[in-house]
Parts: structure tokens; sequence; C-alpha cells
């Protein structure tokens, strides 16, 4: 079956710009989860979706990142006024959602986004 | 807090000799332990996990890895490697007594089998 897809595969603004990074979740999956990679680092925690809420957004560095998920499926992490900081891989994964922390996260290939 | 430590930034092995990734670990609760390997141009893809029960898990494409409490370890094994196992390894853990989705990772391990 068809696994987790992210859009754009790369992505390339400018400082100052908005972006939008899609993820669309394996189906039937009610669990979503927002990661970021550095060069040469393992994936950071951003935000957890358990259906349409979030559960969890401890990982969000700061108010420039939103995410949403407004019918439980596709999400969307927004990034405002964007730096050359973010500039990262962000990887999007899915799970059943039925058994909580010991549930198998399933990744998308990501979206590397460059700031100029 | 939770964290991960992958000790090695590189492994190098001869295809046919077994193969040891090390991670250790630190939660405050009980731990649940996973590796995913990376390679070029792809997502995470998910070898195995360790819940409960046995402390040999047993993964895909041959590897397993042994929990081991006492040390906080969970490394990464497979008994003879192949060149096409070369990849970037991660280790990464949850805290069973925390919030359900969190997962910590380490910084990744790069294995190299050369012929």
């Amino acid at each position: 079956g068809a696994g987790v897809s992210q859009t754009p595969s790369n992505k390339v603004t400018e400082k100052g710009k908005y972006v939008e990074l899609r993820c669309d979740p394996i189906s039937g999956h009610t669990a979503l989860y927002w990661y970021r990679q550095s060069l040469g680092q393992g994936p950071e925690f951003l935000i957890y979706f358990q259906g349409t809420g979030a559960a969890d957004d401890s990982g969000l560095p700061n108010d420039r990142f939103f995410a949403v998920r407004p019918e439980g499926s596709v999400s969307t992490l927004k990034i405002q006024r964007t730096e050359r900081g973010d500039s990262a891989m962000y990887l999007c994964a899915s799970s059943p959602g039925v058994s909580g922390s010991t549930d198998t996260q399933y990744f998308g290939p990501g979206t590397r986004l460059t700031v100029l | 807090a939770q964290s991960v430590a992958q000790p090695e930034d590189q492994v190098n092995v001869a295809e046919g000799n077994p193969l040891t990734v090390k991670c250790t670990y630190s939660v405050s609760g009980n731990p649940y332990l996973f590796w995913y390997v990376q390679y070029p141009n792809r997502g995470l893809q998910f070898l195995l996990k360790y819940i409960t029960g046995d402390n040999l898990v047993k993964g895909s494409y041959g590897f397993e890895a042994e929990f081991n409490k006492s040390q906080t370890s969970f490394h990464l094994k497979k008994p003879s490697a192949l060149v096409s196992d070369s990849a970037l390894y991660f280790c990464a853990v949850r805290d069973k007594n925390t919030n359900a989705g969190k997962s910590t990772f380490g910084d990744g391990t790069t294995l190299t089998v050369k012929p």
C-alpha cells in the first residue's frame, strides 16, 4: 500500500518568506508526527497529532512554527518569517495510533527546506 | 527527560563478519526502544523495536538487538554483514510513562560493509 508522502520534496525560499510543508499519512493512521533533521544529526521531535488535535507540541522551536491537521488526515507544517537556521530536512511520520507509545512510526521521504 | 547516545559515528566491517552498532539510552521511566535505517535519499525505515518480554528482539533483514536494562543499552547486531547493509542507522527511545508520541533519536551511526 501507499506509504507516507510529503510534498514538496525540495523547497528553496528566501529569508523572511512563509512556507508550507505537506504530509499525507498512511490511510487509516490516526497519529501523525513531525520531525526536523539537520545534517549529521538524528531527527528532532517537533509535534505529534492524535486525530485533529496536537497531543504534544513541545518540540516546536518558537511561535514561527505551526502545524495543523484539520480533518485528521493530511497535515501542514507552516513556518513564518523563515530564517537560515530553519534549513533542514523535515520528516513526517504516521502510526496507527492504537497502541500509544508502542506504535511503530512510519516515515515519509522528507522535505528538504533551504532558506537562502 | 529522555536521551539516546550512539557513541560511534562510523562502523566499518567486512562482508560476512558480524556487526554491532551501539546504542545507550536514558529515560526516567521504562523505555521503548527502536532501530531505524536510512538509505541515501530515502526516509527512515523501521527495523525492530523492544517493548517488553524477551530481551533479544529480531527484526527485518536479519537484524536483531539486545535490550540490557542494567547497562541501559540496546545494541543492534547482525551475525553476517552484507554490502547492502551499508547505510545510516538510528536508535530511538520513548518513555513508557510520558507522552506517547515523542521519540528521541540518536545522531546516527554510518555502517560501511566492505566486500
